[in-house]
């Protein structure tokens, strides 16, 4: 079975503080993905990468930072934690993608729960 | 614009009892749309995968439709049980990216 595994299931941290939240996938796909989940709005995506060292974009970057040093890990880095991103946090990973849409499924880890104050 | 719009926003519906949850998309090109089911303060888990050319799919209790003409879907559980309470997450892959439904919340009652 896939297993994407997240640092931590709850984390309280105060405004201005940095925070790194770490995801692990233990299949070897290509691509890992960060997610913020907040009710009413559904998943949005904050970055994704799709090979070592390679980032990009989603549609709310601002405020967060990415690292992909190895295959396997993907962090997502708040340089100064705001209240407003106080969310739950979803990591998740994929296999190859093809231009017309991937076959592969999305695993997602058990997410991260993020307050700050 | 590619969208995914999920119906009804939430659902209460008595234990034993069917229900049917709506997908519409606007996504293209459109190779398939997946059903996920998230528990509430986890992960989303997949449920099923319909590509183009599939109409129906069973996974146990939930059958999943799919109407490529009109870019519908739907997800019926059939005799609901207390563990079907979760959140029901449309998903169809776009270009390099994936569209999330906002999904629908589903309370099963005893």
């Amino acid at each position: 079975d896939v297993k994407v595994t997240q640092s931590s299931r709850y984390l309280v941290k105060r405004t201005g503080e940095k925070v790194f939240l770490e995801c692990v996938q233990d299949m070897d796909h290509e691509n890992m993905f960060w997610y913020r989940q907040d009710p009413g709005l559904g998943l949005r995506l904050i970055y994704f990468s799709y090979d070592v060292k390679m980032k990009e974009k989603g549609d709310i970057p601002e405020g967060y930072s990415v690292s992909r040093e190895k295959k396997e890990r993907f962090s997502l880095i708040l340089e100064s934690a705001s209240t407003n991103q106080t969310s739950m946090y979803l990591c998740a990973s994929s296999d190859y993608w093809t231009v017309a849409g991937s076959q592969e499924t999305q695993y997602f880890g058990p997410g991260t729960r993020l307050l700050v104050l | 614009k590619n969208q995914v719009e999920q119906s009804p926003q939430s659902l209460i519906i008595l234990e034993g009892k069917n229900c049917t949850l709506q997908c519409n998309y606007t996504v293209s090109p459109f190779s398939n749309l997946r059903w996920y089911k998230q528990d509430t303060g986890r992960g989303p888990v997949s449920l099923t995968i319909m590509t183009f050319s599939e109409n129906t799919k069973s996974n146990g209790r939930y059958t999943a439709t799919l109407d490529a003409d009109t870019k519908q879907s739907s997800l019926h559980i059939t005799a609901s049980q207390l563990s079907d309470s979760a959140s029901y997450i449309c998903v169809v892959p776009g270009t390099y990216k994936y569209i999330f439904g906002t999904g629908t919340r589903l309370k099963v009652l005893a």
